[in-house]
């Protein structure tokens, strides 16, 4: 079945620097991606989506400027946390879709739990 | 109002036992409804779709209630290995807008 490979699963970084999260479709063309966030005891918040070769949507209240996204390529989606600060530390998990799955063509990367410290 | 509703939990049941979630959405014209498994610090994986006839896989069961609104999973003879949060989500929106709305999940804790 599809798999979406995601890197890294854990990181732990310092208050000002920048993280950069991948996700890659491994035997299937991610046309578009979801990106998530999950802080402990909430649910899954989508943060934005991208179709491949255009700029994401991003959700209200989530800044573009510090979460960069790039899907420049139909198996590669990375997503950028800048300048992280503590409040940024969450589960943060990509789901792809391509352009031939419909309701059922949600596939989950394992998640990448960031933690700033 | 949000727009996946489910109660929290925590659900302890023992082993054996029957155990229902229930979920609501506020958006009429969402299109298609899913119940997914989390387990602790781990990405959620698809359990089973739902249909408006009502499907069944194994010991779960799920039933949607267009008309209400409203989403069911059953679980039957639970056993200590269905211990997990169980997340009701909803498909909206049409072409490259869909996207998954997700519940806050339901906590079940199967006893010994």
């Amino acid at each position: 079945g599809a798999v979406v490979s995601q890197h890294p699963s854990r990181v732990i970084c310092k208050s000002g620097t920048s993280v950069k999260i991948e996700c890659r479709s491994l035997d299937f063309q991610a046309t578009t991606m979801f990106w998530y966030r999950q802080f402990p005891k909430q649910s899954l918040m989508l943060m934005a989506t991208s179709n491949e070769g255009s700029k994401a949507t991003y959700e209200q209240g989530v800044e573009k400027d510090k979460f960069l996204i790039n899907h420049a390529s139909l198996t590669l989606s990375t997503l950028t946390v800048t300048s992280a600060h503590p409040e940024d530390s969450s589960f943060y998990i990509c789901s792809a879709r391509d352009s031939w799955q419909t309701f059922y063509g949600y596939t989950f990367g394992s998640g990448t739990r960031l933690t700033v410290v | 109002r949000k727009e996946v509703e489910q109660d929290p939990g925590p659900f302890n049941v023992p082993e054996g036992a029957t155990v229902a979630f229930n979920c609501t959405y506020s958006n009429s014209a969402s299109q298609s409804f899913f119940w997914y498994r989390q387990d602790c610090r781990k990405e959620p994986k698809l359990l089973m779709s739902v249909y408006s006839s009502g499907n069944e896989d194994g010991r779960f069961t799920a039933q949607l209630n267009r008309a209400s609104q409203y989403i069911s999973l059953l679980i039957r003879d639970s056993k200590l290995s269905d211990s997990a949060t169980y997340l009701c989500v909803v498909n909206t929106g049409a072409g490259n807008n869909r996207k998954l709305i997700w519940g806050l999940g339901t906590s079940l804790a199967v006893n010994p």
